[in-house]
């Protein structure tokens, strides 16, 4: 399975934009980018993911390099509540598919 | 839409003893999987079901995990016996067939062995 890394923690000031970067160089033309997030106390949350174009839903952004060999996670102002590990991974809808986390990073929103 | 359910919440037992847990996906998911989260680690799958089949079960500790899906609804995970290093939450997920609209995930067992 093809591996991701991410900084282990990252600090944010409510309201303002926060950038997740992830980068994934082994990616290969079948991996879909995957973001979870897992608040404390509670299982892992799907956020987004995408495949080579960018991304928007209603939670956040995914902006994904042309080579396809790094990923950012937009959150657009964060809040409290975004406090979070939150988890990049690729996965291959192809075979099983399954989802195999890593560390994550761990962000902190301050007030 | 009704969440994974997961029970129980919590469950601390003695080393050697047994324990099951139990989950109940999101109604129509084919695919269902359990994870084991240690502390301070992201969650490792133990074993994918599509429908009452095992998928992968490449990661479970088959002397003493055990997990079964009947009628492809309702899945159980049991430890028997359990070893200190077990200490885990023991989390449920479930997605549609190919799992490529993403996981929903229960709010798992928090289990302590003593």
């Amino acid at each position: 399975d093809a591996k991701t890394t991410q900084p282990n923690s990252m600090e944010s000031n409510e309201e303002e934009p926060v950038h997740l970067p992830c980068n994934h160089s082994t990616i290969s033309g079948t991996d879909y980018i995957h973001w979870y997030r897992q608040l404390p106390s509670q299982g892992p949350e799907y956020v987004i993911h995408g495949l080579t174009s960018n991304v928007n839903n209603r939670m956040a952004s995914l902006a994904i390099a042309e080579d396809r060999k790094s990923s950012t996670l937009i959150l657009h102002r964060a809040t409290l509540r975004d406090a979070a590990v939150y988890y990049c991974i690729l996965r291959d809808p192809g075979n099983t598919g399954k989802l195999i986390f890593g560390q994550g990073t761990t962000l902190q929103v301050k007030p | 839409e009704a969440g994974v359910a997961q029970s129980p919440r919590y469950k601390i037992i003695e080393k050697r003893q047994s324990v099951a847990f139990w989950c109940n996906p999101i109604s129509g998911h084919a695919t269902l999987y359990w994870y084991q989260q240690i502390l301070g680690q992201g969650p490792k799958l133990l074993i994918q079901f599509q429908n009452n089949g095992v998928v992968d079960d490449s990661q479970l500790p088959k002397d003493r995990f055990s997990a079964e899906r009947l009628k492809g609804v309702d899945s159980t995970l049991k430890i028997q016996p359990a070893k200190l290093e077990d200490s885990a939450v023991y989390l449920c997920a479930s997605s549609l067939w190919d799992g490529n609209y993403g996981y929903t995930f229960g709010s798992g067992t928090r289990l302590t062995v003593v």
